[in-house]
Order: C-alpha cells, then structure tokens, then sequence
C-alpha cells in the first residue's frame, strides 16, 4: 500500500480564495482524521471520520471550514474564504479500528 | 482531557541508550499511552503503546511507572535517523469519542 495520499503538497494562495485539500486513506481503514500544525499551536486535531461519518468537528476553528468523506477512499478539507492565519501544515492520517494511525507527508498551505 | 507533561527538548549522542520522560498525573485506568514521532518534514509516526505493562517492539521500549502516573520511551541505540520530535499522548475515549491529541512534543537531539 502506498499509504495515506495528500495533495496537494504545497498551495500558496491569497487571501479570500477558496482552498480545497484532499485525502486517499489507506484501504481498510474506518477512520480518518484531519489535523493542523503550526509552530504556536502544534499539531491540533480538526476534525475525525468513522466508516465516511463525521463523528467530531469539536477542533474545526470556524464555519470558513468544512469536511467530507463522500467514500471510503477519499476525503475533502475546504477553506473558504482562506485567511493568512490559516497557514499551517495539514495533515491527514487513518487508522484501522483501533489500531495505530498512520500520516500522510501533509500539505503545506500559504495564504498571503 | 487528561494532559501529558514533556520536557521541551533533550540532547543524546548516537549509539548510546535515550530515556524520553512523560508525565501524566491525571491519567484515567482506561488511557492508553501512545507515543509518535516526527521527523523534519515528516508526517508523525507510530512508535509504541501500552496500557499498564511495560511493552517492547523493534522500535523502542515502554516502561510505564506502577501508579501509571509516568512513563518512559527508551530507545536502546540512539542514531542519527532517531533525531525527531516525541509525542507522548493519552487515548481519549469517552462517550464514543476516540481521538488522539498531540501537545507540543520533546525534541530530540542526537549528536554524531
């Protein structure tokens, strides 16, 4: 398996633009999650699916944020309207069960 | 949440064995200690977990204090590739809830 798939790798884009990052979980596995890292904050858990069901969005910091799982294979996280604050690294990551969760490389995202 | 405490870095030289302390004091009797790493530019990844026995893989060893209130990631034969940032992390499940929440982590230094 080629593990858990982000793209873009790296986005730059201006503010206001509408920012879409995507997500291909290993096969199998019934959960995904979304997290963010900045140097301020560390890495900070967004959002988690179980079997494409959105189970907590407690850590998505507004409604300018949103997320999918339209199948088991795949996973949206959308910014819109994109912030300069919003810069960070995203990552996204899956996990069997309750086995141990494996990360994608992220996506690097600038907002200018 | 329960939180755990880490110190913010450590320095260690190559080949030589490595004690990472975390400090949880507030840890419940169904958390599991979880512990990941990062290397630079990486996404995190898993290393080791336990419950109340200390627990060993190829990686890394847990050793987990008798009150459960500490622990420790030892790393046998510290090299060069060890040089990451170290997670340690309580499960959360409660209500149906299971996600892991990362802090800021312990960087660790491994000097040739």
């Amino acid at each position: 398996d080629a593990g858990v798939i982000q793209s873009p790798r790296h986005e730059v884009t201006e503010m206001g633009q509408e920012v879409t990052l995507r997500c291909k979980p290993i096969s199998g596995h019934d959960y995904l999650f979304w997290y963010r890292q900045t140097m301020m904050r560390g890495l900070e858990l967004l959002i988690y699916f179980n079997n494409n069901v959105p189970i907590d969005d407690s850590g998505m910091p507004e409604d300018r944020f949103s997320a999918k799982m339209p199948n088991a294979s795949f996973s949206t996280l959308k910014i819109q309207p994109s912030e300069p604050r919003d810069s960070a690294v995203y990552f996204c990551a899956s996990r069997p069960g309750t086995g141990k969760l494996f990360f994608g490389s992220g996506t690097q995202l600038s907002v200018l | 949440d329960a939180k755990t405490t880490q110190p913010n870095s450590m320095e260690s030289n190559e080949e030589e064995p490595v004690h990472l302390p975390c400090n949880h004091s507030t840890i419940s009797g169904t958390d599991y200690i979880h512990w990941y790493r990062q290397l630079p530019s990486q996404g995190p990844e898993y290393v080791i977990h336990g419950l109340t026995s200390n627990v060993n893989n190829r990686m890394a060893s847990l050793a987990i204090a008798e009150d459960r209130k500490s622990s420790t990631l030892i790393l046998h034969r510290a090299t060069l590739r060890d040089a990451a940032v170290y997670y340690c992390i309580l499960r959360d499940v409660r209500g149906g809830s299971e996600k892991l929440v990362f802090g800021k982590g312990m960087k660790l230094t491994v000097n040739p």
